[in-house]
């Protein structure tokens, strides 16, 4: 069974600031992806890394899948209330999606 | 364009009723996919489809619950006799190919609580 963590679980920070999620495998995965998911609604994806080392930039958020291809990271820069929502990444692989736990995140004004 | 659309949105019952969740995936989809979303367990995938096609079901839970695609536009999920640790919010998704591993469209989920 391929398992997903992410950390941190919950995430509360302020206006301006920047952080990091993580998302970590002991198995390899073909591509990973991650969405956002706000209160009330379905997971939305933001992006789909690919290649070991390969790195995604949408506007203030970058992704970044590990050269191996088990873990992958999301950075945000000057975060927003906008940004508020549970981040979830999925490892795709041994023909099946896993998902992780996500990360609650809250960024307050 | 029209999403995945799901229904009903909010669902309360009494143990032991039958319940009956409904999607339309995306027109065009070839695969469909029921998730369940809960605190304690987060995203789990009960069951998908490739063109209509139940393909694995590994992760539906026991014999009460039950998923059928009788057409490409429709698919339908039920528990019977619904109990209360089945209250959680369920997600249908569809995706464009039929790789279980592609990009999923999410509906926006039909939250049950069984009492």
């Amino acid at each position: 069974t391929q398992l997903l963590e992410q950390s941190p679980q919950f995430l509360s920070i302020q206006e301006g600031e920047n952080l990091t999620v993580y998302c970590n495998s002991s198995s390899v995965f073909s591509s990973l992806q991650w969405y956002r998911q706000e209160p009330g609604e379905g997971p939305v994806l933001l992006v789909t890394v690919v290649t070991g080392g390969e790195v995604k930039k949408l506007k203030r958020l970058t992704f970044q899948f590990g050269d191996a291809r088990k873990d992958s990271s999301l950075h945000i820069t000057a975060a927003q209330p906008g940004d508020t929502g549970l981040y979830l990444c999925a490892g795709a692989g041994g023909s099946r999606l896993t998902f992780g736990e996500g990360t609650q995140l809250t960024v307050n004004p | 364009d029209a999403g995945v659309i799901q229904s009903p949105r909010h669902e309360v019952t009494e143990m032991g009723q039958e319940v009956t969740l409904r999607c339309k995936p995306i027109s065009g989809h070839n695969s469909l996919f029921w998730y369940r979303q809960t605190m304690m367990r987060g995203l789990e995938l009960l069951i998908y489809f490739n063109n209509n096609v139940p393909i694995d079901d590994s992760g539906m839970p026991e014999d009460r619950f039950s998923a059928k695609m009788p057409n490409a536009s429709f698919s339908t999920l039920k528990i019977q006799p619904s109990e209360p640790r089945d209250s959680a919010v369920y997600f249908c998704a569809s995706s464009l190919g039929t790789l279980n591993t592609g990009e999923l469209f999410f509906g926006e989920g039909s939250r049950l609580t069984v009492l």
